[in-house]
């Protein structure tokens, strides 16, 4: 079956600017999942959805950066005023209904974001 | 909060040979441990996990062992192949909540020379 997309694959923006990140998880997946990976180091946990709420926030940076699911499915990232440290491979993943103990996670390829 | 260590930060074998990579990680209720393989430009790969209640777990050339008491685990690769060359990541689901929050080691660069 078709895996989780991420769109756009690629966006540059001028510093200041908005941008929204697109995310379409796995059909029937409820958990999604924001990461972000800088160049040589490991994804970094942003925010978590479980359904249509965003069941922890905890790794956002700061108010810029906002996440929704409506309709717990598509989840869009959103990031104010955008800032050259924000640039990075933004990961989304998708975990179906949780089982206590079990989180398999399946990643998209990542919008790469270049704030210049 | 959960802190995962991962080590060597790069591994250079032959083809053939074996190939163990090592994480430790700091809280003792993490309770699930996922390996993940990414090649460049890629998007990260599940190939194993294993979770609290298991020591070991074994997929073809691919295991993974876990020791709750001193808080690490590893992944073991046999028989090593080219394709095995990538960047490997363990990671850690950290509580509290039961979310599935991963957090994830520096990772390992590993070649395999052919």
């Amino acid at each position: 079956g078709a895996g989780v997309s991420q769109t756009p694959s690629n966006k540059v923006t001028e510093k200041g600017k908005y941008v929204e990140l697109r995310c379409d998880p796995i059909s029937g997946h409820t958990a999604l999942y924001w990461y972000r990976q800088s160049l040589g180091q490991g994804p970094e946990f942003l925010i978590y959805f479980q359904g249509t709420g965003a069941a922890d926030d905890s790794g956002l940076p700061n108010d810029r950066f906002f996440a929704v699911r409506p309709e717990g499915s598509v989840s869009t990232l959103k990031i104010q005023r955008t800032e050259r440290g924000d640039s990075a491979v933004y990961l989304c993943a998708s975990s179906p209904l949780l089982v206590l103990g079990a989180y398999e996670q399946y990643f998209g390829p990542g919008t790469r974001l270049t704030v210049t | 909060g959960e802190n995962v260590e991962q080590h060597p930060s790069t591994l250079s074998v032959q083809e053939g040979d074996s190939a163990v990579i090592k994480c430790t990680y700091s809280d003792s209720a993490s309770n699930y441990f996922p390996w993940y393989k990414q090649e460049l430009g890629k998007r990260p790969q599940l190939i194993i996990d294993i979770r609290s209640n298991v020591g070991e777990k074994k997929d073809q050339r691919i295991a993974v062992t876990l020791n709750k008491t001193a808080k690490h685990f590893s992944l073991h690769i046999t028989e090593t192949q080219p394709e095995d060359s990538a960047v490997y990541f363990c990671a850690a689901a950290s509580p509290p909540g039961n979310t599935g929050k991963l957090i994830f080691g520096q990772g390992t660069t590993l070649q395999v020379k052919p």
